[in-house]
C-alpha cells in the first residue's frame, strides 16, 4: 500500500462549481502536505502547502486536513476553465525528497 | 529569472544507446531531484543528492546513473537505455530536502 492513495478521475465540473480533490495517507508522523498543479506537457508547480491540522486558504483555494481520517482536501471554488490540470498531493518522505500522490486530471468545461 | 532548466526537452533514442540528460538551477538549492512520470503511475523518484557531493538513489534507481556536478548542475546518464525507459523526466530542486520543490519543464524521452 503507498502511503498517500489519490483517485486519478478524470474529475469534469462545470464552470463555476465548487471542485473536491482528495488524498488518503497512512502514517500519522507527516508534519505537512503540499498540493502541486501540473498543467498538460509542463512541470509541476507548488499550488498550497499545509500542516498537518486545520485549514489554508489562499484566494479560491482551500487546503484542509483531517487528522483523523487520514485526509487531505483541496477545495477549489468558482472553478474556471484555467483550472484544468493535474492535481498532486506531496509529502516529504524522510526529510530527503517529496513523495507524490498519483495526481488526479481535472477538466472544468465552460 | 530561469529557475530550474532541463535539456534537451525532446530525445528519441534506439535500444542500447546512451544519452545524459542535463539540469541546472540559479537559485542556490542545497537539494536536487530526478523524477520520471508515466501513466498512472505519478511521479516517481529516481535519485536525488541532498547535498553538493552527495547523491543517494530513490525509488527506481535502476538502468540511471547521477552526477552532481556541482551545486548548480545535476546531470541523469542512461547508460544503455530500455523502452521501459521510455517517460518524461523531470528535474527539480529545493532549499533542503523535503521541502518545496521547483521543477524543471521536462524532458520527454521515447525509446524504440
Amino acid at each position: 500500500q503507498k502511503e498517500v492513495e489519490q483517485d486519478p478521475g478524470p474529475l469534469s465540473v462545470p464552470e463555476g462549481a465548487i471542485v473536491s480533490l482528495n488524498c488518503t495517507y497512512s502514517n500519522s508522523a507527516f508534519q505537512y502536505f503540499m498540493w502541486y498543479r501540473q498543467y498538460s506537457r509542463k512541470g509541476p508547480e507548488l499550488l498550497m502547502y499545509t500542516y498537518s491540522s486545520g485549514n489554508k486558504e489562499d484566494g479560491r483555494f482551500t487546503a484542509q486536513v483531517d487528522k483523523s481520517s487520514k485526509y487531505i482536501s483541496l477545495f477549489i471554488r468558482d472553478s474556471q476553465p484555467s483550472d484544468s490540470a493535474t492535481y498532486l498531493c506531496a509529502y516529504p518522505n524522510s526529510g530527503y525528497a517529496l513523495n507524490f500522490g498519483k495526481g488526479t486530471s481535472l477538466l472544468v468545461t465552460p | 529569472n530561469a529557475g530550474v532548466t532541463q535539456t534537451p526537452k525532446f530525445q528519441v533514442l534506439k535500444t542500447g544507446q546512451s544519452m545524459t540528460l542535463q539540469c541546472a538551477q540559479d537559485m542556490n538549492h542545497n537539494s536536487m531531484y530526478w523524477y520520471r512520470q508515466d501513466p498512472g503511475m505519478g511521479l516517481r523518484l529516481i535519485y536525488y543528492s541532498a547535498s553538493e557531493g552527495t547523491t543517494d538513489k530513490g525509488e527506481v534507481p535502476n538502468g540511471y546513473n547521477v552526477s552532481r556536478l556541482n551545486k548548480r548542475e545535476f546531470s541523469l546518464r542512461l547508460e544503455s537505455a530500455a523502452p521501459s525507459q521510455t517517460s518524461v523526466y523531470f528535474c527539480a530542486s529545493s532549499v533542503n530536502g523535503g521541502t518545496e520543490a521547483f521543477f524543471g519543464q521536462g524532458t520527454r524521452l521515447t525509446v524504440v
